[in-house]
């Protein structure tokens, strides 16, 4: 199975700043697909098709990559966005997420 | 408005059987296939498996296959899981998810914790 490598897997973020989030894949996927899990609510999907933002979703947030090298971008971070993040991948069965980055606010 | 509500959770012996159900609205629940995934207490992610939209092909991970069961009631717009003999890695809370986005997993229920403890 394809293994998805996020990193880092903690980090924390001012207000406005610039956020980077990564995956790596064992294997080069097609697509990446990315989640955001506050607290103890369910995983939402925020990207898929590694760029294109699900509805609602900010613009803040984007998404890119290709291979095996797959990026999630917050422009200005708010503290709304304070979450884990998992990255996914479909190309291959079974389904697999990346551990997740916690995003804490700064 | 996609609705999800999975239900049966609960703490369980190891060795025990459980149902876990997941009534879904607002989508025609009979044109898709359904997944149901899971996440352990450390947060990592699952995919247990998933079932075609008449019921008539299942897909299971691999590690679960032999003791885990998709079923679905169209009629009843109603996801099943069927876990046996379970073990304490299988605690965690259990989701069923619907598909749009090109992604099996667009729209998630709130999930329901499974406890195996003796």
């Amino acid at each position: 199975e394809i293994v998805l490598t996020q990193s880092p897997t903690t980090m924390a973020a001012s207000p406005g700043e610039k956020v980077t989030l990564t995956c790596l894949a064992s294997s080069s996927v097609n697509y990446m697909y990315w989640y955001q899990q506050k607290s103890s609510a369910s995983p939402k999907l925020l990207i898929y098709y590694t760029s294109i933002l699900a509805s609602g979703v900010p613009d803040r947030f984007s998404g890119s990559g290709s291979g095996t090298s797959y990026s999630l971008t917050i422009s200005s971070m708010e503290a709304e966005d304070a979450a884990i993040y998992y990255c996914l991948q479909l190309t291959s069965t079974p389904p697999t997420f990346g551990a997740g980055t916690k995003l804490e606010l700064k | 408005e996609v609705q999800l509500v999975e239900s049966g959770g609960g703490l369980v012996q190891p060795g025990a059987s459980l149902k876990l159900s997941c009534v879904a609205s607002g989508f025609t629940f009979s044109d898709y296939w359904m997944s149901w995934v899971r996440q352990t207490p450390g947060k990592t992610m699952e995919w247990i498996g998933d079932i075609k939209y008449d019921g008539s092909y299942t897909n299971y991970a691999p590690s679960l296959k032999n003791r885990f069961t998709i079923s679905r009631d169209n009629a009843k717009s109603t996801l099943y899981l069927q876990m046996s003999n379970v073990r304490s890695e299988d605690t965690a809370t259990y989701y069923c998810s619907a598909p749009n986005y090109g992604s099996p997993f667009a729209y998630w229920g709130q999930g329901t914790l499974v406890t195996v403890s003796s």
